[in-house]
């Protein structure tokens, strides 16, 4: 059985920029949520796919999106980079919605510096 | 507005005594509670959970206690030993959250040999 893999594990761009960060959900899991971790702080809800569609967004504006495809892995894409955009960006899998209950399966993050 | 609060930053305990790491919350419409562990360079580990139905949930060294009348929960590690040194995150779901995890800032742990 795998868990989360994200990739890539750091990454600096440059503000007004665009990135995407990837996602392999853990084997069975079929439901993928996305976090923002401010240094100092606790993750942030982005959103969640739930079978490849949206299934829950947090206070996020537009320019951050996301897909989840038919073999459940995902993708973040955030445009227009702001600096404040700067954090470690956490992957998370469930199947269903136990993960609110009995806890999602987190990959290692996405640390992205903007400059 | 933070809805989970972990007002201790960081939390020292003496390997083999009782660490107890403390969590607030405001909503009283939460459902459930997890707890989980951070260690640096690496994702959250989800450590226990408990209903709202409930007042205590034990896992072999872990507990969490919950009291709804002061929307206080509480996780007790015993012993406590030098592998627990991490970040513990409280976070709470529930309805109004459409069921995402609302989480607290984190409380260092770090145990003295």
């Amino acid at each position: 059985e795998t868990g989360v893999t994200q990739s890539p594990t750091h990454l600096i761009k440059t503000r007004g920029q665009q990135v995407t960060l990837r996602c392999s959900s853990q084997s069975g899991h079929n439901t993928v949520s996305w976090y923002q971790q401010a240094l100092g702080q606790g993750p942030q809800f982005i959103f969640q796919y739930y079978r490849e569609e949206e299934n829950g967004r947090g206070n996020f504006p537009p320019r951050f999106s996301g897909l989840q495809f038919p073999n459940y892995s995902s993708e973040l894409n955030v445009n227009a980079l702001e600096l404040d955009d700067s954090a470690l960006y956490l992957c998370a899998s469930s199947l269903g919605g136990q993960g609110a209950v009995y806890g999602y399966t987190f990959g290692s993050g996405t640390r992205l510096t903007v400059v | 507005d933070q809805q989970v609060k972990q007002n201790s930053p960081s939390l020292s305990v003496q390997e083999g005594r009782i660490s107890i790491l403390n969590c607030d919350y405001t909503n009283s419409m939460f459902d459930y509670f997890l707890w989980y562990k951070k260690y640096p360079a690496e994702g959250p580990t989800f450590l226990i959970s408990i209903s709202s139905i409930k007042d205590k949930n034990e896992d072999g060294r872990f507990t969490v206690f919950l009291n709804k009348s002061a929307k206080h929960l509480s996780l007790h590690i015993v012993p406590s030993q030098p592998g627990d040194s991490a970040v513990y995150f409280c976070a709470a779901s529930g309805f109004d959250s459409n069921y995402q995890l609302i989480w607290g800032a984190g409380t260092k742990l770090i145990i003295k040999p």
